[in-house]
C-alpha cells in the first residue's frame, strides 16, 4: 500500500502555540520521511527529514517524531510564527534499494498561524 | 546557484488539445521528477527520470507522458486535454540515483487551466 495518511487537514494555531501535524503509513519499504514546507505561489521545499532507524529529530523550532512499530511519524512545530504559516506535506521516500528516487506524499495540511 | 526552472509558468488550454511543459533541473542534477498537484488529490507522482531513461511511472494514462534530454532537462506532454487536467505541475530535481536523501529541489511549476 503506497499511501501516506496525514491529518488534520487545517489547522489554526496561535502564535507561540504547538503545530502538530500526524501522518501514517504501512508500507514497510518506505525508507525515509521527509516532510516539506510549501508557501502560496512556490514549490515544496525540504524542511526537515529523518530515517527510520532514528526515534526524534529536532532542528531548531521543528521536531519529527517516528514510531517505528506503530508506522506513524508528526510533525511539531513550537512557538509557532505566522511566518510558519503555509502547507505542510508529509512524505515517504521509496528507493528501490536506490535504483530510483519515488516520493510518496500525504495530503497536506494548511496551517495558519494567528498573530 | 539556479534553482529549478519551469515554463510556461501558467497556461489556459481548452479540451481536446496538448500542452508541453518545461523543466531545467538545477546544475549538475541528473534525476527529474515531475507530480501533479490539485486541492483534491494533493501531490501525485508522475514519473521520473534519470540520464534521459524512465525510471519510475506513477498510476496517470497513457496521455501524461515525457522525456529527458542529454543535458538533464526535461518536457512533459498532456495529449487530448480534460477539464480533470487542471492543475499545478511540479518538476523536482536530484543530485543521482540512489540519493536517498529525501531532497527533492521543487521549481515553482507550471499552472495549467483546462476550459
Amino acid at each position: 500500500q503506497q499511501q501516506v495518511k496525514q491529518s488534520p487537514q487545517s489547522l489554526i494555531v496561535q502564535k507561540g502555540g504547538i503545530s502538530i501535524i500526524n501522518c501514517a503509513y504501512e508500507n514497510t519499504a518506505f525508507d525515509y520521511f521527509p516532510w516539506y514546507q510549501q508557501f502560496p505561489g512556490k514549490g515544496p521545499a525540504l524542511l526537515i527529514a529523518i530515517r527510520p532507524d532514528v526515534s526524534e529529530k529536532k532542528e531548531g523550532r521543528f521536531t519529527i517524531s517516528f514510531n517505528k512499530s506503530a508506522k506513524q511519524f508528526s510533525l511539531h512545530i513550537m512557538d509557532s510564527q505566522p511566518g510558519d504559516s503555509a502547507t505542510y506535506f508529509c512524505a515517504a521516500w521509496l528507493s528501490y534499494g536506490g535504483a530510483t528516487n519515488k516520493l510518496i506524499f500525504g495530503t497536506g495540511t494548511l496551517l495558519a498561524v494567528q498573530p | 546557484k539556479a534553482g529549478v526552472t519551469q515554463t510556461p509558468r501558467y497556461l489556459i488550454k481548452t479540451r481536446g488539445q496538448q500542452v508541453t511543459l518545461s523543466c531545467s533541473p538545477i546544475s549538475g542534477h541528473r534525476s527529474v521528477s515531475w507530480y501533479q498537484q490539485t486541492p483534491g488529490q494533493g501531490l501525485q507522482f508522475l514519473f521520473e527520470y534519470f540520464s534521459e531513461t524512465q525510471r519510475n511511472k506513477g498510476n496517470f494514462p497513457g496521455r501524461f507522458s515525457g522525456r529527458q534530454f542529454s543535458n538533464s532537462r526535461s518536457e512533459m506532454n498532456v495529449s487530448t486535454l480534460e477539464l480533470g487536467d487542471s492543475a499545478l505541475y511540479l518538476c523536482a530535481s536530484s543530485l543521482a540515483a540512489g540519493a536517498n536523501t529525501g531532497e527533492l529541489f521543487f521549481g515553482e511549476g507550471s499552472r495549467l487551466t483546462v476550459l
